[in-house]
């Protein structure tokens, strides 16, 4: 059963771009919730977290939004640039346990 | 800060052969370290939960006897992937749980190690 849905599955977005990945779940055990992104052949590394007292987050270009009562939270990747091109993992964490969503490929058109 | 080490990056051995791969939290120490699989394309698949001092958790459908962690100090974690087959050819990457003072429980992740077992 997976326990954070996440969509798309890919994404193609032009530089300069908005990209917009979403993430669903059902625990209200929950407590914090990273993205992370992944290039190829590489280890996951953190892009940017936020905990479910916050609706949202920014750091540089990321941004996260969190909906507690819709059990959804986004990442939103604002003027995309080609070196965003990469896979990106949705989580969410129910004590040391962290839970991943299935991954989007992103990738952006110069 | 918060780096965490994986040895080797990649490795190939002859189907049969056991093949040990380190995780080490370079700059802090981890009670908890995972170990995760991953097939290509596909999001990260956690194989067992290793806590310092104690036998690891495995997940279930994880061969324990095939799959060896020992987690021997608080910055050293090793899987041990025992009579290894074709069918194990993966990318293993560990993680290290890192606690403290306005640190909220996060994880790091290794660079992953490429295991092909011909």
């Amino acid at each position: 059963q997976q326990q954070v849905k996440q969509s798309p599955q890919s994404l193609i977005v032009q530089k300069g771009g908005i990209s917009i990945i979403n993430c669903a779940y059902e625990n209200t055990a929950f407590d914090y919730f990273p993205w992370y992104q992944q290039f190829p052949g590489k280890g996951p590394a953190l892009l940017i977290a936020i905990r479910p007292d916050v609706s949202e987050k920014k750091e540089g270009r990321f941004t996260i939004s969190f909906n507690k009562s819709a059990k959804q939270f986004s990442l939103h990747i604002m003027d995309s640039q080609p070196g965003d091109s990469a896979t990106y993992f949705c989580a969410a964490r129910n004590g040391n346990q962290f839970y991943f969503g299935t991954g989007t490929s992103l990738t952006v058109i110069p | 800060g918060a780096v965490v080490s994986q040895h080797p990056s990649r490795v190939i051995c002859k189907s049969g052969t056991s093949v040990k791969i380190e995780c080490r939290s370079l700059d802090f120490q981890a009670t908890t370290m995972f170990w995760y699989r991953q097939f290509p394309k596909q999001s990260l698949m956690l194989m067992a939960t290793s806590n310092e001092g104690s036998k690891a958790t495995y997940e279930q459908g994880v061969e324990k006897d095939k799959f060896l962690i020992n987690h021997a100090s608080l910055t050293l974690s090793t899987l041990t992937v025992t009579s290894a087959h074709p069918e194990d050819s993966s990318f293993y990457i560990c993680s290290a749980i890192l606690h403290g003072a306005g640190i909220y429980n996060e994880q790091f992740f290794g660079p992953g190690t490429r295991l092909t077992v011909l």
